[in-house]
């Protein structure tokens, strides 16, 4: 079955680059996602990535994919406060009519 | 541009109660819909998804059932109400042959059953 994992939670300070990552079991896995939520909010789509890519930058977003590993992972530079939110990363398998959510993790900047 | 509507925002509702929750689309056609449950800031569950009208799957056994009378609605209901119901619940649609596609999300309603 399929399983995606992320840790709980991560602090950085306003400036600093962030680095969440997520772990994936299913190696059909066709895009991965990144959503973000802000609290009390619905999920807004991020980015995502194909799974025949290694990496996909975006602005401040760079996502990275390690295929051997199943492991991904969403750096975001220059961390405002803005930015401080739940991150959710996400797969999707082929003939699958829904996507799978990790637990999340909540991302808090220190002014 | 496409939108997804919830209503309402928020609902407390007594154990026993029914429930009715509303998602509708706007800017987009035949799209796929799914209801999702958020547990405590938690991840999310897959409660149902539809890939046309009348046409539900349901992925958990559970207390709720759902139904999509048009194209672009999708409602979530419950005879009766169990406190274990109360969480997040988001609607969300995608499009395209590949179901599970860039998903994008409402605004969520907020239960809470006492």
């Amino acid at each position: 079955g399929e399983d995606v994992e992320q840790s709980l939670f991560l602090s950085v300070r306003e400036g600093d680059s962030s680095v969440i990552n997520c772990t994936y079991t299913d190696s059909s896995s066709t895009y991965l996602y990144w959503y973000k939520q802000e609290p009390g909010a619905g999920l807004q789509l991020l980015t995502y990535i194909f799974s025949n890519m290694d990496m996909k930058q975006d602005q401040r977003l760079t996502v990275l994919l390690n295929k051997k590993d199943k492991h991904l992972s969403l750096r975001i530079a220059d961390t405002q406060t803005g930015d401080s939110a739940i991150y959710f990363c996400a797969e999707a398998e082929t003939g699958r009519r829904a996507l799978t959510f990790g637990s999340g993790t909540r991302l808090q900047v220190q002014p | 541009s496409q939108t997804i509507h919830q209503w309402p925002a928020t609902l407390v509702q007594p154990v026993g109660s029914p429930l009715s929750l509303e998602c509708t689309v706007e800017g987009t056609s035949n799209p796929n819909l799914y209801w999702y449950r958020q547990a405590a800031g938690r991840g999310l569950q897959l409660l149902f998804y539809s890939v046309g009208i009348g046409q539900i799957s349901s992925e958990v056994p559970q207390n709720l059932s759902a139904s999509r009378p048009q194209d672009r609605q999708f409602i979530l209901s419950s005879k009766k109400l169990l406190l274990s119901d109360s969480g997040f619940y988001l609607c969300a649609w995608s499009v395209g042959r590949r179901v599970g596609y860039e998903q994008y999300f409402g605004p969520g309603t907020r239960l809470t059953v006492t």
